[in-house]
């Protein structure tokens, strides 16, 4: 079964500086997708980034980019130039792909870690 | 720019009573979702429909709940008689086709007391 892993329940980082958020994944799948998704104290769920397994390049998405290793199985998201409006949890997801009609590919998501942005 | 909306954004209900929570997916999306999320915890997958039918579904997804796509604009879920535990943020997700994000609505967060 697949599994996320983000091993920060809580992260801290000043205003304009770059903060990184880990996430490892576990899956016996050769093709596969990461996705971070960004939760405010609203509620709802912001996505931010994609990285599927055959890609080569790491994703970037303007102050966002993934650090993708592979062979690691890990999916870190990097956030540069730290904003107050970054506060937030940040939830890594898996895309688990269902071989049958309709290819469900649910997402897998990972317990999340709360970002605090300090002034 | 397109998006998923929900609603109601709130409801309260007594333990026992059926609910319907509403979804419009972006409109050009063919893969529709249902998440929920209890209070502090991760976000659990319930089902995923795909060409009006389900294309999959969780152990959570029991004989209690129900999905329709009754005008092809809609996607709702039903829980036909609510529990305690259902209490919970609900997310409606669609995704285009191949291997792309899927977008999320604003939520529904469900009380039953």
């Amino acid at each position: 079964a697949q599994k996320i892993t983000q091993t920060q329940p809580g992260m801290f980082v000043q205003e304009k500086e770059a903060v990184t958020l880990d996430c490892t994944y576990d899956t016996s799948d050769q093709s596969y997708g990461l996705f971070w998704y960004k939760q405010p104290s609203s509620g709802e769920m912001i996505f931010l980034i994609y990285q599927g397994s055959y890609d080569e390049q790491n994703a970037t998405e303007g102050r966002y980019s993934l650090n993708f290793q592979k062979a690691r199985k890990s999916a870190n998201l990097v956030i540069s130039a730290s904003q107050l409006g970054d506060s937030a949890m940040y939830f890594c997801a898996m895309r688990q792909r269902r071989l049958t009609q309709g290819g469900s590919e649910k997402l897998v998501f990972g317990k999340g870690t709360k970002l605090t942005v300090n002034p | 720019e397109p998006e998923v909306t929900q609603t109601p954004s709130h409801q309260v209900t007594q333990m026992g009573q059926e609910v319907i929570l509403r979804c419009v997916p972006i409109s050009n999306h063919l893969y529709f979702y249902w998440y929920r999320q209890i209070l502090g915890q991760k976000v659990e997958f319930l089902v995923s429909f795909y060409n009006n039918e389900i294309s999959e579904k969780s152990e959570i997804f029991d004989d209690q709940f129900s999905v329709e796509r009754p005008d092809g604009s809609n996607f709702t879920l039903k829980i036909r008689s609510t529990k305690l535990e259902d209490s919970a943020m609900y997310f409606c997700a669609s995704r285009l086709t191949g291997p792309g994000a899927q977008y999320f609505g604003p939520g529904t967060r469900l009380l039953v007391l």
